[in-house]
């Protein structure tokens, strides 16, 4: 059985800029959930996908979008990027919704944005 | 301003001492959750508690949720280096909302 994967691992954008993240999630789950975590801080919910449906989304801005696909991967995309938007993106993957499921997270995205 | 606020912030020990850390909101959760993070990984479920009052133990780690749901508490007993990380509560207010994280404290444990 193969865990959740994210794609790349580390990427360094500048201000302005698009970015694409990815998450592959483990086999037989139909949910995944994306967090932002900055340093020292604690993930913060940026929304979930339950069966290619947005289900949920916490407070990000508009520029925060996803998407997921039949085989229940997802990605993450994010519009004009903002120095503040340096953080580790992590996806978590769950047989169901979030909220009534152990969801099992992936090693997670570190994004710099100079 | 934190749902849920975790005190110590840091805290670092001698292997074989024990630790407690604790998990604190003004607001009641259905369900509260425990998470290990590790440098370079994803959050690893450790524990569901739901009941107030409720302790679980997995090996030398005990679980306790206060009885009116508003906070928790995680204990080690005889601490290890491999207990060494972010430890991380979660709550959700209603069954079936998505957890809310608080920001965790960094734990080490010296050899």
């Amino acid at each position: 059985e193969t865990g959740v994967t994210q794609s790349p691992t580390h990427l360094i954008k500048t201000r302005g800029q698009q970015v694409t993240l990815r998450c592959s999630s483990q086999s037989g789950h139909n949910t995944v959930s994306w967090y932002q975590q900055a340093l020292g801080q604690g993930p913060q919910f940026i929304f979930q996908y339950y069966r290619e449906e947005e289900n949920g989304r916490g407070n990000f801005p508009p520029r925060f979008s996803g998407l997921q696909f039949p085989n229940y991967s997802s990605e993450l995309n994010v519009n004009a990027l903002e120095l503040d938007d340096s953080a580790l993106y992590l996806c978590a993957s769950s047989p169901g919704l979030a909220g009534n499921n152990e969801q099992f997270f992936g090693p997670g995205t570190r994004l710099t944005v100079l | 301003t934190q749902l849920l606020e975790q005190s110590p912030q840091f805290l670092s020990i001698q292997e074989g001492e024990n630790l407690t850390v604790y998990c604190n909101s003004s607001s009641v959760f259905s369900s509260l959750q425990w998470y290990r993070q590790e440098p370079g990984e994803g959050p690893v479920l450790l524990v569901t508690v739901v009941t107030g009052g409720e302790v679980k133990k997995l090996k030398r780690l005990t679980f306790q949720f206060g009885d009116a749901r508003k906070d928790s508490s995680l204990h080690i007993t005889a601490a290890q280096p491999g207990d060494t990380g972010l430890y991380l509560c979660a709550g959700a207010r209603n069954y079936g909302q998505n957890f809310v994280f608080g920001p965790g404290t960094r734990l080490s444990v010296l050899p």
